[in-house]
């Protein structure tokens, strides 16, 4: 099983800061890596497919990296709407597996 | 409007069984596979299981192998989780999701608490 590494757990931001969430994964996959915001109470949405493809309607503010086993999240300028968990999932191998999320709040 | 709402859920005793749905609309649903994703209170997220386009694979994490089936019907639009030998341990709400090849999970419906307690 492929094992994922999401850090920080949580993250302590001031508006208009530049955050960034790394995830580590136990073996290559391959960039089939996706990013998910969640609200309290409501289902994750998907932010970022295959790495780096931003899904439409979202922001420019939020951006994803990396190739092999590491990959990044960021998110420009945090607004009081990104406030949130985040999570990784990587989907190259089952089982799908995701990261233990990280919680962004402000500072 | 691509729309995924999920029902079956409630409180079950430990041992019993329970089945979600999950009504699809808005897309082609025979055309994607689909996944059940769950998360138990103030915890993150689990992948629970995935099925393919016809229904002829399906995959499970070893936490639910063997307890959990799921299943889809095409001419419905319909997803199901079959989940049997219930343990404390699967409380949680459960997520039907549509599986993309190349974006992941990309939509999701607004889930379904189950609660398993004597």
């Amino acid at each position: 099983d492929i094992q994922m590494t999401q850090s920080p757990p949580s993250l302590s931001a001031s508006l208009g800061d530049k955050v960034t969430i790394t995830c580590q994964t136990s073996q290559n996959i391959n960039k089939y890596i996706a990013w998910y915001q969640q609200k309290p109470g409501k289902a994750p949405r998907l932010l970022i497919g295959f790495t780096s493809r931003l899904v439409s309607g979202i922001p420019s503010r939020f951006s994803g990296s990396g190739s092999g086993r590491d990959y990044s999240f960021s998110i420009s300028n945090v607004e009081s709407e990104d406030i949130a968990s985040y999570y990784c999932l990587q989907y190259d191998n089952s089982p799908w597996t995701f990261g233990g999320g990280t919680k962004l709040e402000l500072k | 409007e691509v729309q995924l709402v999920e029902s079956g859920g409630g409180l079950v005793q430990p041992g019993r069984s329970l089945k979600l749905s999950c009504a699809a609309s808005g897309f082609t649903f025979s055309n994607y596979y689909m996944a059940w994703v769950r998360q138990a209170p103030k915890k993150g997220l689990e992948w629970v299981a995935t099925i393919s386009t016809s229904g002829s694979r399906t995959y499970y994490p070893d936490s639910v192998k063997g307890r959990f089936t799921i299943s889809r019907d095409n001419a419905k639009s319909s997803l199901y989780l079959q989940m049997n030998s219930l343990k404390s341990e699967d409380t949680a709400t459960y997520y039907c999701a549509r599986h993309d090849h190349t974006m992941g999970l990309d939509y999701w419906g607004q889930g379904v608490m189950v609660t398993v307690s004597s």
